[in-house]
């Protein structure tokens, strides 16, 4: 069963930064795409970024385009997201899952998620 | 305003069958991408429900089907359960954005 923890959500004031951490466990995490994706208190889900299997390849959404990074460390079965210059609108459950992109871009295992308030 | 268009509810009887529309354009499911299906029961992470239009992942029960014509998919549920009752949120990949899409939502009341 495949496992994916996420960690590293709190309170931060706008203009801050905040790194998220998802641990992976139970498969090979060094085969796997790997996506964020985020849901708003009581909104619906928005893709935030993609990461390629070694890390060559990365997209992100247009919204945190150049205050977001991926990253990952497959030694350490962990993806990262560190988040820059922190907005209101930011505010959401940060979700990390596999990124089927190989099979036609579907996400089939997701984290618990960790919730970022960005307020001040 | 999400790429993907979800009617924002829909609801039915116990043992009834409902249908949710997701509606895109040529840039993802219109370009041939594939579309998928999360269900989310209330306080928990989203779960894969359908994938590639219309596969179901080991466990899902065949009561849930899914299908794609042109730009838009649905998903169809039959058999209404009192557990079915969750949020729905269908998914694509687009081409223009370099990324993938959801719809907005679908809150399933079972009456």
């Amino acid at each position: 069963q495949v496992q994916l923890v996420e960690s590293g959500g709190g309170l931060v004031k706008p203009g801050g930064s905040l790194r998220l951490s998802c641990a992976a466990s139970t498969f090979t995490f060094s085969d796997y795409y790997m996506s964020w994706i985020r849901q708003a208190p009581g909104k619906g889900l928005e893709w935030v970024s993609y990461i390629s299997r070694s890390g060559g390849a990365i997209y992100y959404a247009d919204s945190v385009k150049g205050r977001f990074t991926v990253s990952r460390d497959n030694a350490k079965n962990s993806l990262y997201l560190l988040m820059n210059s922190l907005r209101a609108e930011d505010t959401a459950v940060y979700y990390c899952a596999t990124d089927r992109a190989d099979l036609g871009y579907y996400f089939d295992y997701w984290g618990q998620g960790t919730l970022v308030t960005v307020s001040s | 305003q999400s790429v993907l268009t979800q009617p924002p509810s829909v609801s039915g009887a116990p043992g009834q069958r409902v249908t949710i529309s997701c509606t895109g354009s040529s840039s993802n499911i219109g370009a041939g991408y594939d579309v998928h299906w999360y269900q989310q029961l209330p306080g928990t992470a989203p779960k894969l429900l359908i994938y590639g239009n219309r596969n179901r992942p080991s466990g899902v029960p065949d009561r849930f089907s899914g299908s794609k014509s042109g730009t838009s998919a649905s998903l169809a549920i039959t058999g209404l359960q009192a557990e079915d009752e969750a949020d729905y949120y269908c998914q694509s990949y687009d081409s223009r954005l370099s990324g993938s899409v959801f719809g907005g939502g679908t809150k399933l009341t079972v009456l």
